[in-house]
């Protein structure tokens, strides 16, 4: 694999399930972050990790939470879905801590 | 961290320039100017980030007045796939996990 991957590439799911968002990177890229995108609300960062075995909090972090277990995954985990989080979602990565450099193609999740 | 305007949508002809203006009249000495753009159903894509000086790259330049309040992004010869939206983003260099994303331009390239 090159640059990242993001799994699964869409997903529906019944609300009150828990959720486990993947994504992967290969270029040993220190930052990573997730955003969701939603109409007219532009890219909004939920979680972020500077480094492995750190994280931290973005704009809407809430129903959200992260683990940073190595360097190149970065999972997303929905404890208990709910229809509010029905989004595409976006991982992405950086060798600096100044600007996210790679995006993923995304993951459309739809919570009914 | 400081707001940005920028036009809502924008064409250009296939093979021209095409310049995308980005106001931000309350940028701090120590924020950089970022820009992404998206094309339709992909994740974003960086182009090019300056602080005060003109900055080019393989993708596009960046064109920064001198009083720093406004910038202008410039595709030099846009083609059919340069079709997205593109977002002019302000912010100081540490801290990219506040990086906003406004509702950008959304340019057409028109054949």
């Amino acid at each position: 694999i090159a640059g990242i991957t993001q799994a699964p590439t869409s997903q529906i799911l019944a609300a009150g399930r828990r959720m486990t968002l993947r994504c992967t990177q290969d270029m040993r890229h220190n930052a990573m972050y997730w955003y969701r995108q939603d109409l007219g609300l532009g890219l909004r960062l939920i979680h972020y990790s500077n480094t492995a075995g750190t994280t931290g909090k973005g704009e809407v972090p809430d129903g959200y939470s992260v683990s940073r277990a190595n360097t190149d995954d970065f999972p997303l985990t929905l404890a208990s879905a709910v229809p509010s989080q029905t989004s595409v979602y976006f991982c992405a990565s950086s060798d600096s801590r100044d600007r996210p450099r790679f995006f993923g193609p995304g993951t459309r999740l739809t919570v009914l | 961290d400081a707001k940005t305007t920028q036009p809502t949508s924008m064409d250009c002809a296939e093979g021209r320039a095409a310049n995308l203006p980005c106001n931000h009249s309350t940028i701090s000495g120590n924020e950089y100017v970022y820009w992404y753009r998206q094309i339709h159903s992909q994740g974003p894509q960086y182009i090019i980030h300056g602080l005060k000086n003109n900055e080019t790259n393989e993708m596009a330049s960046l064109i920064i007045t001198e009083d720093r309040k406004s910038s202008t992004l410039i595709l030099p010869h846009a083609t059919l796939r340069d079709t997205a939206v593109y977002y002019c983003i302000v912010r100081v260099a540490e801290g990219a996990q506040k990086l906003v994303f406004g509702q950008g331009t959304r340019l057409t390239i028109n054949p």
